[in-house]
């Protein structure tokens, strides 16, 4: 079964970096896209980017372009996240999520959020 | 970016009513839409993509209908586990973007 297994809690200081890890396991690493959203204590969600893991190619969220580096390492089919420049704004949890069944056309495909990982919390915190 | 509004903010019901949330998108996302179901202290769940279609496992009583701007999540008898907050979610544009959730629960 496809299973999504984060990195834990981190504690940083505001205008550090927090580096974020997803272990896949369960189905074809390389075929599916991982995108990354966040959740703020109490509030909605906030889609950050997306990664292909078949090419390493990302599409980020405007909001987070110059901070946020999405990575692949295929030979241990892990994603990671790291976003620098934290404010006490960046505090949530962060999850990790694989792409689920959608379409492509052309160079666009279209896909749900098909399986989460358990989210790893960052407090950033002077 | 594409907002996406869902009503109400809170449903408060019996378990065996049966419940429609709304979705409502600032402009069209043809049939790239999702519903996601959080517990607390929990990951979101997947239930229905493409507007309509359930995702593995989802029972039949999950059902979502709409195409364009408007949509609806409909849960025909609702059972104790159900009870959570359900977000729709729009996959057509960059950046993929949430409604802020409609809060289900127990009367």
């Amino acid at each position: 079964q496809v299973q999504l297994v984060q990195s834990g809690a981190e504690v940083k200081k505001p205008g550090a970096s927090v580096k974020i890890s997803c272990e896949a396991s369960g189905y074809s690493f390389t075929t599916y896209s991982m995108n990354w959203v966040r959740q703020a204590p109490g509030q909605g969600f906030e889609w950050m980017g997306i990664i292909d893991p078949s090419d390493a190619n990302t599409t980020y969220a405007q909001k987070f372009q110059g901070r946020l580096i999405m990575a692949r390492d295929t030979s241990t089919r892990t994603v990671s996240m790291e976003l620098s420049g934290l404010t006490s704004d960046d505090t949530a949890v962060y999850y990790c999520a694989r792409a689920g069944l959608g379409y492509c056309s052309g160079s666009n495909c279209y896909t749900p959020l098909g399986y989460w990982g358990q989210g790893s919390l960052v407090t950033v915190s002077s | 970016e594409i907002v996406m509004t869902q009503s109400p903010a809170t449903l408060s019901v019996s378990p065996g009513e049966r419940v429609t949330l709304s979705c409502r998108a600032s402009q069209s996302v043809s049939s790239t839409l999702a519903w996601y179901q959080q517990k607390p202290g929990q990951a979101p769940r997947l239930l229905v993509y493409g507007a309509f279609t359930r995702a593995t496992g989802i029972p039949a009583r999950f059902s979502g209908s709409g195409f364009g701007t408007e949509f609806t999540l409909t849960i025909s008898s609702l059972q104790s586990e159900d009870f959570a907050v359900y977000y729709c979610q729009q996959y057509n544009d960059w950046p993929r973007t949430f409604g802020q959730g409609t809060r289900v629960e127990i009367k």
